[in-house]
């Protein structure tokens, strides 16, 4: 059975930091393309940036370029999703989403729980 | 960036009654190379992440049960449901992955009537 696991969500000042973890269990990881995508409270859904299966290529959505970066770790089977000067407009509930396939022009075929990530002072 | 946008925005219909989606991308999600439309459908239940129902603009995920339906393509799709159940209740999304960013529509509310 497919697990997506987020981590790492929690309250932040403006122009703070934080890093997000996404723990997968269930498929051979390093196989799939792996993705961010966010909800703010209330809101619809919001695609934040992909990275393939080896990691080595990594795409952003213009909202988070320059402030986010997406990673993974192979060996840990872990995504990870590093987020700095972050803003009021980053609260959101974050999901980390496994893609079909090994690139990232894919669906999204099944989704974490999400974790919440809360931008105030 | 491709935008989506759907219609209606929400919509509410009887018990085994015929439920319709429209979403539209601003411009074509139809790759020429292998002919497939770089569009997918999700489900979204309060409290719950989003779930996959359709892709390929037409390709039922499997365990979706058949009354759900996808068509369209190009600029123009639809998602049906053939006869709604009360499990249905949520909210909709069509999603391009044809080009980075991937978008979203806003959604679809269907509740019943």
């Amino acid at each position: 059975e497919v697990q997506l696991l987020e981590s790492g969500g929690g309250l932040v000042q403006p122009g703070g930091s934080l890093r997000l973890s996404c723990a997968a269990s269930g498929f051979t990881f390093s196989s799939y393309a792996m993705s961010w995508v966010r909800q703010a409270p209330g809101k619809g859904l919001e695609w934040v940036s992909a990275v393939s299966a080896s990691g080595s290529s990594t795409y952003y959505a213009d909202s988070v370029k320059g402030r986010f970066t997406i990673s993974r770790d192979n060996s840990k089977n872990t995504l990870y999703l590093q987020m700095s000067t972050l803003r009021a407009e980053d609260t959101a509930l974050y999901y980390c989403a496994k893609l079909r396939g090994d690139h990232v022009w894919d669906y999204f075929d099944y989704w974490g729980q999400g974790t919440l990530v809360t931008v105030s002072s | 960036d491709i935008v989506m946008t759907q219609s209606p925005d929400s919509l509410a219909v009887s018990l085994g009654e015929r439920a319709t989606i429209n979403c539209k991308s601003s411009q074509s999600v139809l790759h020429n190379s292998n002919n497939k439309n770089y569009l997918a459908w999700y489900q979204q239940k309060p409290g719950q992440p989003p779930k996959l129902l359709i892709y390929w603009a037409s390709t039922r995920e499997s365990g979706v049960p058949d009354r759900f339906s996808g068509s369209g393509s190009g600029t123009d799709f639809t998602l049906t449901i053939s006869s709604l159940q009360a499990e249905d209740v949520a909210v909709y999304y069509c999603q391009q992955y044809y080009s980075t960013p991937f978008t979203f529509g806003p959604g679809t509310k269907v509740d019943i009537k």
